[in-house]
């Protein structure tokens, strides 16, 4: 049981450039998410999924766009990456249903770095 | 604008000492608050959940308290050990779980020296 995997682990983009970060769950989870954390600042919510096909939008979701196509997967693309993209990103999941159930289980983190 | 804030930011102990972290936070009322360790180059990793009607959860050495009159709770270390060491994150969800807009703290970063 491998819980929540990240794709890749790091990453160096120039500006302008695109890259996909694959985030894994292997425990059914319904709900999957995307979160950036930079120094200083809490995490925050990129996009999130409720469901398999279904995607919204969180916090800060400008310049950035997911997919959920199968339940265990959630993709954030990056189309033109900037320098202010440059931050670790965690992806999460949870199941839905009761309070106690919405325990998020976060991945490793992809460190990305935009020059 | 709903909030949550933690003290202190730092903090240094010796190993085998106590300590205890606060959260203060606006969202009210909320659904359940949770308090979260991050190791250095890891994802964070569930300690504790409460709902708004509980006033202490435990963890093994960790006891997480909430007081909902004065919105805040603490999260207090027992016996710290060199392993204690990591940042401390205080989350709270908004009523209705919703899962799109939990409300995250910057977190406290506790040093553990021998």
């Amino acid at each position: 049981n491998a819980g929540v995997t990240q794709t890749p682990k790091f990453r160096v983009l120039k500006t302008g450039q695109s890259m996909t970060l694959l985030c894994a769950q292997d425990m059914n989870h319904e709900y999957m998410y995307w979160y950036r954390q930079d120094p200083g600042m809490g995490l925050r919510l990129i996009h999130y999924s409720v469901g398999e096909g279904t995607t919204a939008k969180g916090e800060v979701p400008d310049g950035y766009n997911v997919s959920r196509l199968k339940k265990q997967n959630f993709l954030l693309g990056l189309e033109s990456a900037a320098p202010s993209q440059t931050s670790v990103y965690f992806c999460a999941s949870s199941y839905a249903g009761t309070p106690y159930s919405y325990e998020q289980y976060f991945g490793p983190g992809t460190r990305l770095t935009v020059t | 604008k709903n909030q949550v804030e933690q003290s202190p930011q730092s903090l240094i102990i010796l190993e085998g000492k106590n300590c205890t972290l606060q959260c203060n936070y606006t969202v009210s009322p909320f659904s359940n608050l949770r308090w979260y360790k991050q190791d250095t180059g890891r994802g964070p990793v569930s300690l504790t959940i409460m709902t708004f009607s509980e006033n202490t959860k435990s963890n093994r050495r960790y006891t997480a308290t909430l007081d909902a009159d004065t919105k805040q709770s603490s999260l207090h270390i027992t016996a710290s050990q060199l392993s204690d060491s990591a940042s401390y994150i205080c989350v709270v969800s908004p009523p209705g779980g919703s899962q799109g807009n939990l409300i995250f703290g910057k977190g406290t970063k506790l040093s553990v020296k021998p």
